[in-house]
């Protein structure tokens, strides 16, 4: 079936550095990637809509100067966490929709944990 | 108000038994679609049922089936004879929004555990 990956898995770094998160669609062209956070214990809280070729859509109360998001190709969109802080640690997790199919083909990534030290 | 609502923060079943996780909805939007999600510890999201708001039967997927009920705007998952590698994070959400500007809101989540 389809997939979706995110790199990488885990990533633990200083506050006050930049953090890249890319999420790939493996079988398919994905003309639309959404980003989510989701802290401990908590629900998955969208964060961006992002479209191939255009700017992204930011979610009320997302910073979109602080939460950079490129989608440069119809596999492969990045969310850049610039100047991170401690605040900033979650789990970001991507999702793609494959254009071909249906509603339900809508395909999550592995995730992606940030600590901020 | 809330536009998707868990109202079970966690659930205790007996392996073998039938559970059902109880989710409401809220929209005003007459195409919308319903989904369910599994997040175990590793933290992937599965995705195990979907219902589009104008189909017509219950979605079924295996053991899992979506109980329907569109005028209470409830959309409960129901896992028949349940296993202990069903223990983990139940997520409903809903879409709004055509293709391209389509959105998806979660609830809080259901914490299930089976016991053996």
């Amino acid at each position: 079936g389809a997939v979706v990956s995110q790199h990488p898995s885990w990533v633990i770094c200083k506050s006050g550095t930049s953090v890249k998160i890319e999420c790939r669609s493996l079988d398919f062209q994905a003309t639309t990637m959404f980003w989510y956070r989701q802290f401990p214990k908590q629900s998955l809280m969208l964060m961006a809509t992002s479209n191939e070729g255009s700017k992204a859509t930011y979610e009320q109360g997302v910073e979109k100067d602080k939460f950079l998001i490129n989608h440069a190709s119809l596999t492969l969109s990045t969310l850049t966490v610039t100047s991170a802080h401690p605040e900033d640690s979650s789990f970001y997790i991507c999702s793609a929709r494959d254009p071909s199919g249906g509603w339900e083909t809508q395909y999550f990534g592995p995730g992606t944990r940030l600590l901020v030290l | 108000a809330q536009k998707i609502t868990q109202t079970q923060p966690g659930m205790f079943v007996q392996e073998k038994e039938a559970v059902t996780l109880d989710c409401t909805y809220d929209t005003s939007d007459p195409s919308y679609g319903l989904f369910w999600y599994k997040q175990p510890s590793s933290g992937e999201m599965i995705f195990l049922i979907y219902q589009g708001s104008y189909d017509q039967q219950n979605a079924t997927e295996g053991r899992y089936s979506l109980n329907f009920q569109k005028a209470r705007k409830s959309a409960n998952l129901v896992i028949s004879a349940s296993q202990l590698g069903d223990s983990a994070m139940y997520f409903c959400a809903m879409r709004e929004g055509n293709f391209g500007n389509e959105k998806l809101t979660f609830g809080t989540g259901t914490r299930l555990t089976i016991i053996p």
